[in-house]
């Protein structure tokens, strides 16, 4: 069976702090990797995604993901918080076929 | 169009109403998915759609509800007979579905239900 574990369903930083949003997975063969944000009232935009190669993935406003194997672990990363990162995060993995598993998700305040 | 489309954004129904969302994917988009959202919650799978075949409606919650994709294009939900747990935003996301591609989704704005 495949699931998506994200530990902590509210994080807050202070702007310019290190953002961390972790995400596990369970999965019997090697999955794609994608997180998500989601701003209010908004459909999900991908931020990153892992398939293969590289581990470590770049994504859009400055966020980075690294995929351990031996940890099961895709947790999500910035340097610096600003402002406009307040939303919600979606770790998901994509298995054989199409299905798509999301995990229950993160809402991440920045503090000013 | 440039994105996944879907109307209505927000949907008000009397319980016992039946109600239509609409989606309209990505041109040339192969699969097609719908997802239900409840409040605080990530999304969770409804049905799957590769072009008009609806290849899987394992996580419709029951017989009330039916998706449709007639000609492989745009896809409608319907929830007959509604009822307050119906409540939710309803995403529609679709993907190139090509094999040997990522297959990432790409999400609508979802349509917000209120069922009173």
């Amino acid at each position: 069976a495949q699931s998506v574990t994200q530990l902590g369903s509210h994080v807050s930083v202070s702007e310019g702090a290190l953002v961390l949003l972790r995400c596990n997975y369970s999965s019997s063969v090697p999955p794609y990797l994608f997180w998500y944000v989601q701003y209010p009232n908004q459909g999900l935009q991908l931020l990153l995604k892992y398939t293969t190669g590289a581990t470590l993935v770049k994504g859009i406003n400055g966020f980075e993901a690294e995929f351990k194997k031996s940890e099961t672990s895709f947790h999500l990363t910035k340097p610096s918080a600003h402002m406009s990162d307040a939303a919600e995060y979606f770790c998901a993995v994509r298995v054989f076929g199409n299905q798509f598993y999301f995990g229950t998700g993160t809402s991440l305040t920045v503090i000013p | 169009g440039a994105g996944v489309s879907q109307s209505p954004r927000y949907k008000v129904a009397k319980r016992g109403q039946d109600v239509a969302l609409r989606c309209d994917p990505i041109s040339g988009h192969v699969s097609l998915f719908w997802y239900q959202q409840a409040l605080g919650q990530g999304p969770e799978f409804l049905t799957y759609f590769q072009n008009e075949a609806q290849l899987d409606k394992s996580g419709l919650p029951s017989d009330r509800f039916f998706a449709e994709r007639p000609e492989g294009s745009v896809s409608t939900l319907k929830i007959q007979r509604t009822q307050q747990e119906d409540s939710a935003v309803y995403l529609c996301a679709s993907s190139l579905g090509l094999a040997g591609t990522t297959g990432e989704l790409f999400f609508g704005e979802g349509s917000r239900l209120t069922v009173l």
